[in-house]
């Protein structure tokens, strides 16, 4: 069946070293996909999406890369800072997909000051 | 500018009772979206409503739960006759149009049954 997944459950960095969160997924015909900050106890906030014509977005201290001949997508964090510990997903949403998103299990980023 | 608004935060039912979540829309979106989130798992798609219209309902278990969101007030996610695998976190997202733009996650609703 489709899916998405991360490889890594959870991530422990350096207060201001960058951080990066993989994603595979392997519905190749994906063709928007987010990533979101979900802290504890809320619900999930957008933080930068990307779409299959793309193979990188840059946003405030965050960049997504797609690789779409792997099926991979990584949200990078630049100087990562204690107010970026959370939960991290990526989703993705394809052409039969209407407007449901189809969500990753989640990476743990944890950071250490 | 209220965001999207769930309530109640936190409900606890014992098995076999009926559990009612609410969820309040941003102000002037039309599309509602429900997910579930068992414990360290990513959310599931259940069910995508308009006003008065269930669109997509794929992710709907086929018994216990169902969904409306009347012209005037809340959505509602109901789930009839409650067991503890339905404990669960569940939240509401909002958006002003078809698709994710715009798109809008409430706080959840946390649902515990013993």
């Amino acid at each position: 069946g489709e899916s998405v997944g991360l490889h890594l459950p959870t991530l422990s960095v350096q207060e201001g070293d960058n951080s990066i969160i993989n994603c595979a997924y392997s519905n190749s015909a994906s063709d928007y996909f987010i990533w979101y900050k979900q802290e504890s106890g809320k619900g999930p906030q957008f933080i930068i999406d990307i779409r299959s014509n793309m193979d990188k977005r840059q946003g405030q201290r965050v960049t997504v890369l797609l690789n779409k001949t792997v099926k991979h997508l990584s949200l990078q964090i630049a100087a990562t800072q204690p107010g970026d510990s959370a939960v991290y997903f990526c989703a993705e949403i394809g052409e039969t997909s209407g407007s449901r998103l189809t969500f990753g299990e989640g990476t743990q980023l944890t950071v250490n000051p | 500018n209220a965001g999207v608004m769930q309530n109640p935060r936190h409900l606890v039912r014992r098995r076999g009772q009926e559990a009612r979540l609410r969820c309040s829309p941003v102000k002037g979106h039309s599309h509602v979206y429900w997910y579930r989130q068992l414990p360290e798992e990513g959310l599931k798609f259940m069910v995508y409503l308009q006003k008065e219209n269930i669109i997509d309902e794929s992710g709907m278990p086929k018994e216990r739960f169902s969904a409306e969101f009347p012209k005037e007030g809340p959505s509602i996610l109901r789930i009839q006759q409650v067991v503890r695998g339905d404990s669960a976190a569940y939240f509401c997202a909002s958006s002003p149009l078809w698709g994710v733009k715009g798109y809008t996650f409430g706080s959840g609703t946390r649902l515990t049954v013993v």
